[in-house]
């Protein structure tokens, strides 16, 4: 079974700290993406990565940055986190290939104060 | 764009059919998925139709495609209350990088 783990469940921080989001897939993926979703707006994709060291933006990369240093691990920056960043993100990881479903992990509940 | 629209709320009485509608705009769509979030959790795969069949059963799902009108459905037969979750449609386009578009998702609701 595939295995995508996130690094925390719930995660509280304060305005202007800087914050880090890890995922970790088991499946040797090529492909890995950041979400956010927030009630009634769905999933809004932040970031994905074809492989390792490669990062395109998705439809709301503002005030985020990622890394993927390693295949199996994506990490998402917020480099000074906001109120208006207080989301459930979600990691997900895909095998290359268009016709291969993508693979979530169980999501952090991040709150800014 | 592509656009992919879901009602966001669905209630039903335990035992009844569910039937959850999508929209979708891109023609060029090759697969397009169901998937289930249950509270607290990430989003698991239900099922998925390949653009070029018009229905898919698997167990209580069926998935029904009328690519014509751009519109797929998921019924779920003899909802059960474990069946309360949000269920999201997402649509794969053939080109470019592949991105899955997501709706909205829609709040299924059971009442025992």
């Amino acid at each position: 079974d595939v295995k995508v783990t996130q690094s925390s469940r719930y995660l509280v921080k304060r305005t202007g700290e800087k914050v880090f989001l890890e995922c970790v897939q088991d499946m040797d993926h090529e492909n890995m993406f950041w979400y956010r979703q927030d009630p009634g707006l769905g999933l809004r994709l932040i970031y994905f990565s074809y492989d390792v060291k490669m990062k395109e933006k998705g439809d709301i990369p503002e005030g985020y940055s990622v890394s993927r240093e390693k295949k199996e691990r994506f990490s998402l920056i917020l480099e000074s986190a906001s109120t208006n960043q207080t989301s459930m993100y979600l990691c997900a990881s895909r095998r290359e290939g268009y016709t291969d479903t993508q693979y979530f992990g169980p999501g952090t509940r991040l709150t800014v104060l | 764009g592509e656009d992919v629209e879901q009602s966001l709320f669905l209630s039903v009485r335990e035992g009844d059919s569910s039937v959850i509608n999508c929209t979708y705009t891109d023609s060029s769509s090759t697969y397009l998925y169901w998937y289930k979030q249950e509270p607290g959790a990430g989003l698991q795969l239900l099922t998925y139709i390949f653009s070029n069949m018009d229905m898919k059963q698997d167990q209580r799902l069926t998935v029904l495609l009328n690519k014509k009108d751009k519109h797929l459905s998921l019924r779920i037969a003899d909802t059960q209350t474990g069946d309360s979750a949000i269920y999201f449609c997402a649509e794969s386009p053939s080109g470019g990088s592949y991105i899955p578009t997501f709706g909205r998702g829609t709040s299924l609701i059971v009442h025992p």
